[in-house]
């Protein structure tokens, strides 16, 4: 059974500084990972789908790396605004997709 | 243009009674799912269908039954209402036979049962 973990749970940072949200998964046999978005309320937005042949996508100032083999994946959010105040989530795709609990992120203006 | 849609956005209801919760996708996805996010945010599989086929059955208790009538839509019927069940209820799709199993989700159904 795939089981996929975020840390940190929540994460705080002043405007301007850069983002790091991990995603770690326990069965590699995926064919990809997904990183979405979801404001209070909302539904979810996707962010950056990599393929499990790809090391990394990109999408302006979001960077996402896979590294199947040791089932993690990192989400970059370069120079941080108080717009990307959200959750995020990770979801692994082995013909299901698989959530993380979500790292609720905020932004300080 | 909505590509997947949800009716009701918003249900509120009794215990006891059965309701439905209505998915449709414009993309010709082959694929359909329903996602229960429970009061914690925490996101779950329920079902898929391919094709009209019931591919994925998740433990869901069996007061819940998804019906497929075409590719493009999906169905959620939940039989006697518990308070339990009171969570957002999101539909997906995807192609199957695509490269990428990119799923895309509907705007979500708040169900709030009292």
């Amino acid at each position: 059974k795939q089981e996929v973990t975020q840390i940190p749970a929540a994460l705080s940072v002043p405007e301007g500084e850069n983002l790091v949200l991990n995603c770690s998964f326990t069965d590699s046999a995926i064919y990809n990972l997904q990183w979405f978005r979801q404001d209070p309320g909302k539904g979810l937005t996707s962010l950056l789908l990599i393929q499990s042949s790809q090391r990394e996508q990109t999408s302006g100032r979001l960077n996402a790396s896979l590294d199947k083999s040791s089932g993690r994946s990192t989400l970059y959010i370069a120079a941080s605004q108080p717009g990307d105040s959200a959750t995020y989530l990770c979801a692994v795709n082995d013909y299901k997709l698989s959530f993380g609990a979500g790292t609720t992120v905020t932004v300080r203006a | 243009d909505t590509a997947v849609s949800q009716t009701p956005k918003y249900l509120v209801t009794q215990m006891g009674n059965d309701k439905s919760i209505k998915c449709e996708q414009n993309l010709g996805h082959d694929t359909m799912y329903w996602y229960k996010q429970d009061s914690k945010k925490f996101l779950k599989i329920m079902f898929s269908y391919n094709n009209k086929e019931l591919i994925i059955n998740e433990t869901v208790p069996n007061r819940f039954s998804p019906k497929s009538p075409d590719k493009a839509h999906l169905n959620l019927h939940i039989n006697s209402l518990e308070l339990g069940d009171s969570a957002v209820y999101f539909c997906a799709s995807s192609h199957r036979d695509s490269s990428s199993y990119e799923q895309y989700f509907g705007p979500g159904t708040r169900l709030t049962v009292t």
